[in-house]
């Protein structure tokens, strides 16, 4: 069936350095993806997304990495802040699936170190 | 301005009662969607909504009955309440246009059943 799952629950960097949270899918057919970052009781917050004729997508020091050959997703932090503490979500999709359906990882706990 | 918003933000209740958790949104989106959030922190869609529509139930037990008055409101009463129904439901909202997939979630409403 379909899943989305991450290899790393838990991952705690120091302040300054940068993070790598990993997320693995098993639905070739899926051809979007989406990363959330959740603090403690709040909602999900869109980060960033990338479409699968990208490889690659920059944001405001993260970046978004693609491998569709290995079905491989990957989210980079720069200089990770206190504040990027949180849980990480990546999700898929099929860009013209009714109703926009997002399949969601397990979720990686990021724990910044002052 | 609050985006998505949900009401109430904690609700406490015994088994067997029925309740509603509404949902707003101003962005004028015209997909949402209500998900639920275990105590794993694993995100599941329950229902997705286009336009006051039906669009996505995710074989949801039928007591869970979404209503959507207009495209800015998507409301969810849950009836005859158990306690597996404990969980966080997290409203979101869309725009689904060919260049805009993202969703927008609210701060979420915490269940508890007793």
């Amino acid at each position: 069936g379909e899943s989305v799952g991450l290899h790393l629950p838990t991952l705690s960097v120091q302040e300054g350095d940068n993070s790598i949270i990993n997320c693995a899918y098993s639905n070739s057919a899926s051809d979007y993806f989406i990363w959330y970052k959740q603090e403690s009781g709040k909602g999900p917050q869109f980060i960033i997304d990338i479409r699968s004729n990208m490889d690659k997508r920059q944001g405001q020091r993260v970046t978004v990495l693609l491998n569709k050959t290995v079905k491989h997703l990957s989210l980079q932090i720069a200089a990770t802040q206190p504040g990027d503490s949180a849980v990480y979500f990546c999700a898929e999709s099929t860009i013209y699936n009714q109703g926009g359906k997002l399949i969601f990882g397990q979720g990686t706990e990021l724990s910044v170190k002052p | 301005d609050t985006a998505v918003s949900q009401t109430p933000k904690y609700l406490v209740t015994q088994m067997g009662n029925d309740k509603s958790i509404k949902c707003e949104q101003n962005l004028g989106h015209d997909t949402m969607y209500w998900y639920k959030q275990d105590s794993k922190k694993f995100l599941k869609i329950m229902f997705s909504y286009n336009n006051k529509e039906l669009i996505i139930n995710e074989t949801v037990p039928n007591r869970f009955s979404p209503k959507s008055p207009d495209k800015a409101h998507l409301n969810l009463h849950i009836n005859s309440l158990e306690l597996g129904d404990s969980a966080v439901y997290f409203c979101a909202s869309s725009p689904q246009t060919p260049g805009r997939l993202e969703q927008y979630f609210g701060p979420g409403t915490r269940l508890t059943v007793t």
